[in-house]
């Protein structure tokens, strides 16, 4: 079965702070996908990111950086010198080689950035 | 830049009662999506369709729900008898053919509240 957990339920930061979302995946298949998406306090859901499972490449977009990990199934997220703008849920998902592709979300970060 | 869109953006309906939740995806895309969230909590996958068929449904997804695709843009979602824990936000999404890696995009949901 798959699954992925974001053990940080809530994270409150001071701005400029750095701050690093967990993400812990399981899965049996060999190829997969993993994405990263935010929800602020609009409700939508804004795609972040996508990794796939053999390019353990880490990315840098901006402030945001991305940790992937396939010996720990671990996908973390970091946010270099936070901005308020960025208070908001961070769900990580998963996506199997099923050509369906469902994805399988985490619980979400709840990310409070303060000022 | 093409996105996903959702109507009604809210809907409140007695328990018991037929809802048509409707969605247009992006127009080149060839999968589609429907994903709940209950308020607080994760989202959780509902079905996905492709090629005029559901080609994955989770166990949320019994015979009170049925999509359908009535002609080349609509999507929608149909909630046969209301349950009071139908209550949530009603996500579609859509992607391209290029496989499960393709990214899924989201619309703004609709917020389903059953009284």
């Amino acid at each position: 079965a798959q699954k992925v957990t974001q053990a940080q339920t809530e994270i409150s930061v001071v701005e400029k702070e750095d701050v690093t979302l967990d993400c812990v995946y399981e899965t049996r298949d060999t190829t997969y996908y993993l994405f990263w998406y935010k929800q602020p306090p609009s409700g939508e859901l804004v795609f972040l990111i996508r990794r796939n499972s053999f390019d353990e490449q880490n990315e840098i977009s901006g402030r945001y950086s991305w940790n992937f990990q396939k010996s720990t199934s671990s996908f973390n997220f970091t946010i270099t010198a936070s901005q308020v703008v960025d208070s908001a849920v961070y769900f990580c998902a998963l996506s199997g080689r099923n050509q369906g592709g469902k994805l399988i979300f985490g619980q979400g970060t709840e990310l409070s950035v303060k000022p | 830049e093409p996105e996903v869109t959702q109507t009604p953006s809210h809907q409140v309906t007695q328990m018991g009662q037929e809802v048509i939740l409707r969605c247009v995806p992006i127009s080149n895309h060839l999968y589609f999506y429907w994903y709940r969230q209950i308020l607080g909590q994760k989202v959780e996958f509902l079905v996905s369709f492709y090629n005029n068929e559901i080609s994955e449904k989770s166990e949320i997804f019994d015979d009170q729900f049925s999509v359908e695709r009535p002609d080349g843009s609509n999507f929608t979602l149909k909630i046969r008898s209301t349950k009071l824990e139908d209550s949530a936000m009603y996500f579609c999404a859509s992607r391209g053919a290029g496989g499960p890696q393709e990214t899924q995009y989201f619309g703004p949901g609709t917020r389903l509240l059953v009284l």
